[in-house]
């Protein structure tokens, strides 16, 4: 398995300002995805993070709002730019290490937007 | 468009019960099958990974179960502790390894 470190772990921000959200890995993995799990909801992908290049958004997500860069194999983040009340959610990224082996999440970062 | 449903919502028993989650989905092209749980204020922990080819797959106290035709998993908790309570999700793999999440089972065992 591998072990995921997210920071921060929460944050209360104001509306209207972005932040940056870091997702370390202790070894080299395959994939790398972010979720957001809104209150009272279940996770939704927002993207995946691809090693060098651009990351692929899903249905509902783009880019100005949700930045990612993935500069290597370990490390990726995650910006929520301009943010609003509604972007109040929890957010984690998960690794795959191998395919057909568990998928791992860290353990998310908690934003309120004031 | 996959869709994932977990049933019941919410599940409150004594210790020492067996119980069983239940999970299905819409579209039987899944790769595997995950399930996980989180605690309140917490990340996932990955439970049991049942590959599409395997049918069961057990851990513990846990036993999950997969039918790909019918599109069903069950997740058996055998001997229930107030340990074990905590939102329990189930996720299918897609393509290129996305998960597509129920919305959690929230189990509560009380003493």
């Amino acid at each position: 398995s591998a072990v995921i470190s997210q920071k921060p772990s929460r944050d209360i921000c104001q509306r209207g300002t972005s932040l940056t959200i870091q997702c370390q890995v202790d070894s080299q993995v395959t994939m790398m995805f972010w979720y957001r799990q809104q209150p009272g909801q279940s996770l939704t992908l927002i993207a995946t993070a691809n090693q060098g290049s651009e990351a692929t958004y899903e249905s509902g997500f783009v880019i100005d709002k949700f930045p990612i860069s993935r500069p290597n194999l370990t490390f990726s983040t995650l910006t929520v730019s301009n943010m609003s009340p509604e972007d109040s959610s929890i957010y984690l990224c998960s690794v795959v290490v191998e395919s057909n082996q568990p998928q791992h999440f860290g353990d998310g970062t908690r934003l309120s937007i004031l | 468009k996959q869709e994932v449903t977990q049933i019941p919502a919410a599940l409150s028993v004594p210790e020492g019960e067996n119980l069983v989650l239940n999970c299905s989905f819409t579209d039987s092209a899944i790769y595997n099958l995950q399930w996980f749980r989180q605690d309140p204020g917490k990340g996932l922990t990955s439970l049991l990974l049942i590959q599409s080819s395997q049918r069961e797959q057990t851990s513990g106290r846990l036993n999950a179960s997969l039918d790909k035709s019918s599109g069903r998993s069950t997740l058996y908790i055998a001997a229930s502790q107030p340990g074990d309570s905590a939102t329990y999700l189930c996720a299918v793999w897609g393509s290129n390894y996305k998960l597509t999440f129920g919305k959690g089972t929230l189990l509560t065992v009380n003493p």
